[in-house]
C-alpha cells in the first residue's frame, strides 16, 4: 500500500529563515504529487502539485517543491519565510495514470514563523 | 465560484444521537471525499466517490458511519448513534476523475459529541 511519511512533525523558523520540509512516499509506479496547506482554523488549499515534466514545481506565495523520482522524495522549499506561512503543511500522493483516486495524505507537519 | 460547501460549520451534539454532514461539491466535479482530522490521527479519508458511486469505504470506522450520493450535487455522512470519539473536524472535496486534478475542500464541519 502507499504511503507517505513527512519526517518533522513541528519546525519553528524565524522570519526569513529558509525553510525544507521532507516528504517521502513509497510508491513504485508514477505518481501524482501535491503540497497542500491549511492555515489556523481554515481548510486545506493547495500549494502546488506534480503530475509530469519539470520536476521543479513552483506554487504560489513562493513555494516549491523538487519531485527526485530516485529518492522518492518530493520536498518543499521556501527560500524566506514569513509569519503569515505559520501553518500546517500536507503532502499527498496519489497513482498517475489518470483516474482520480484515493489520495494518501502525510501526517503534516506544523509550521510556526516567529516574527 | 462557489467552492465546496459544507453544512453545518458546527455541531454540538450529545452521545446517541444521529449526526448528519451535508456537502455540496463544485459544479463539474466528478469525485468526492469525505475526511476526518484529529489532533491524534491527523487527516483519515473516509469514503470517496467518482461519478455518484461508492469506490473505496475502508476507511469508515464501523457501521456507525455511513454516506450517500444521491446524485452528483450532494452528499450526506450520517453518524448513528453518535460517540464522543467521533468529535474532529469532517471535511468534504471534490474534483474531477483525472487524477492528477488536486482536490477542492469545503470549509469543514467541527463536530462536538458531549
Amino acid at each position: 500500500a502507499q504511503s507517505v511519511s513527512q519526517h518533522n512533525h513541528h519546525v519553528i523558523l524565524s522570519e526569513a529563515a529558509s525553510l525544507e520540509l521532507g516528504c517521502n512516499y513509497s510508491y513504485g509506479g508514477t505518481v501524482n504529487l501535491f503540497w497542500y496547506v491549511q492555515y489556523p482554523g481554515q481548510h486545506l488549499q493547495l500549494l502546488l502539485k506534480y503530475f509530469s515534466g519539470d520536476p521543479l514545481v513552483k506554487g504560489i506565495k513562493g513555494f516549491e517543491a523538487e519531485f527526485i523520482k530516485s529518492k522518492f522524495s518530493f520536498n518543499l522549499r521556501k527560500p524566506s519565510v514569513q509569519w503569515s506561512d505559520t501553518a500546517e503543511y500536507f503532502c499527498a500522493v496519489n497513482e498517475g495514470g489518470g483516474s482520480q483516486g484515493n489520495l494518501i495524505f502525510g501526517k503534516g507537519t506544523k509550521l510556526s514563523v516567529k516574527p | 465560484d462557489a467552492g465546496v460547501i459544507q453544512s453545518p460549520r458546527h455541531e454540538v451534539t450529545e452521545m446517541g444521537q444521529e449526526v448528519t454532514l451535508r456537502c455540496k461539491p463544485i459544479s463539474g466535479h466528478n469525485s468526492l471525499f469525505w475526511y476526518r482530522q484529529t489532533m491524534m490521527r491527523g487527516l483519515e479519508l473516509l469514503i470517496y466517490f467518482n461519478n455518484n458511486v461508492p469506490i473505496d469505504d475502508s476507511g469508515m470506522p464501523e457501521d456507525r458511519f455511513s454516506a450517500k450520493m444521491p446524485n452528483a450535487s450532494f452528499s450526506t455522512l450520517k453518524i448513528q448513534p453518535s460517540e464522543p470519539r467521533d468529535s474532529a473536524v469532517y471535511f468534504c472535496a471534490s474534483s474531477t476523475n483525472r487524477g492528477y486534478q488536486p482536490q477542492h475542500f469545503g470549509d469543514g464541519t467541527r463536530l462536538s459529541i458531549l
